[in-house]
Formats: structure tokens, C-alpha cells, sequence
């Protein structure tokens, strides 16, 4: 089994519609992120979580909200997608200790928005 | 404002032709210097982490250098397997930034047979 789970892999969703991205985790990270990666802009960074209590917003969080449930779980919500929301997402965790810990990734979402 | 530029954006090389990837950083205080390797429709996979200038990583046909301003990933003899996107990501030692990766385009290599 994966270590970082992203469901669904897959979404077609109607503008306007609220969508819910789910990722869990079983590497006992307390660093939990979202990214989008659009072509040719690479990764950027939407929301981020150093822990439960802890939630930050990332350099393109408009349009978007989180909940960290739990250590292991942290979703995405995107309360009314528009189109320009098609792209591939992508959660990942961090080991808090130390500050420079690599990121370990999920498989991504690949999420249109018709 | 913390800031990663990769090139070429992509790279197309002959099997056994050696060459490298370039990561160039502006990152108050570099805490960390990632590299990773994405397939078409996968997430990143970590390769190689580098913490401070003079630092190299080797694994199989790749190594990692690091400078003051800039990272390489070499690839040496090249196969077509190494064929993917190669990411490079920087995180800063402190300030709001904290633990947080900045991560450049990528860098889309080819290697024909």
C-alpha cells in the first residue's frame, strides 16, 4: 500500500460544484501539504499543515479551503470550481524534525473542471 | 520572495550521452535542496537531498552538486529509462518560509535509444 493515498485519482466535476480531495497518510508525518501542478509552471503550493492545530495558507490558496482531521488526514476543498481549477493535485508529508526534510507524494488527483 | 528556475526545460539526449540540469535559487538562507524525478502521471520521487554548497549525492547514473547559487543533476551514459521530469525544490532555514518547498519547472528529459 501507498504511503500517501489521494482519492479519487480521477474527477470530472461541474462548474460551480463543490468537490472534497482526500489525503491520508501512514508515514507519521506531521507536515502535511497540497500542491497544483499546471504544465509548465511546475509545483506550487496551496495549503500547508505542520500540524493538526496548525494551517497555513500556501502562494495560491484563493479558491480553496483545508481540514486536517487528524494527523494522517488532511483534505482539500474546493468550495465552487471554476475551469481554470483543471490540474493535477498533488498532497504530500514532511518529517517535522529537523526542517529540511524531503517531501514524500501522493499518486495526484487529476481533477477537471467542466 | 523565494524563487527556483530550472533549464533547459527540456533536454533530449542519445543513449550514452552524458549532460546535466541546471537549478538556479534565490532563497534566503538555504536550509535544503531537493531533486526529484516525476513519471508522466505519477507524483514526485525524492532523489537526492543537498545541504550545503560543496555537497554532492550520487545514485546509479545521477549525481548532485551544489553551489552558493545554482544546483546540478549530472547524468552520466544516460539510458532510456531515465527518460521523466526532473523537479529541483528549495527550502529556507527560517522565517515564515520555514519548512516549506519552493520548486522550479522541471526539467523534461528524453533519452533516445
Amino acid at each position: 500500500d501507498a504511503d500517501v493515498t489521494q482519492t479519487p485519482r480521477n474527477r470530472i466535476t461541474k462548474t460551480g460544484k463543490r468537490i472534497m480531495l482526500e489525503c491520508s497518510q501512514t508515514k507519521g508525518h506531521d507536515r502535511m501539504y497540497w500542491y497544483r501542478q499546471d504544465p509548465g509552471l511546475g509545483l506550487r503550493l496551496i495549503y500547508y499543515s505542520f500540524d493538526v492545530k496548525d494551517i497555513n495558507k500556501g502562494e495560491i490558496s484563493d479558491g480553496y479551503s483545508v481540514s486536517r482531521q487528524a494527523q494522517a488526514k488532511f483534505s482539500l476543498s474546493l468550495e465552487s470550481a471554476i475551469p481554470n481549477q483543471t490540474a493535477l493535485y498533488f498532497c504530500a508529508t514532511s518529517d517535522g524534525t529537523g526542517g529540511a526534510a524531503e517531501a514524500f507524494f501522493g499518486q495526484g488527483t487529476r481533477l477537471t473542471v467542466v | 520572495e523565494d524563487q527556483v528556475t530550472q533549464s533547459p526545460e527540456a533536454l533530449r539526449l542519445q543513449e550514452g550521452e552524458s549532460s546535466s540540469l541546471n537549478c538556479s535559487y534565490t532563497v534566503s538562507g538555504l536550509r535544503g535542496l531537493f531533486w526529484y524525478r516525476q513519471d508522466p502521471g505519477k507524483g514526485p520521487e525524492f532523489l537526492f537531498t543537498l545541504y550545503s554548497a560543496g555537497e554532492e549525492k550520487e545514485k546509479e547514473r545521477l549525481k548532485a552538486t551544489l553551489t552558493k547559487k545554482e544546483s546540478f543533476l549530472h547524468i552520466t551514459a544516460p539510458k532510456p529509462e531515465d527518460s521523466a521530469t526532473y523537479l529541483c525544490a528549495a527550502t529556507p532555514a527560517g522565517g515564515t518560509s520555514y519548512g516549506k518547498l519552493t520548486f522550479g519547472q522541471g526539467t523534461i528529459l528524453t533519452v533516445h535509444p
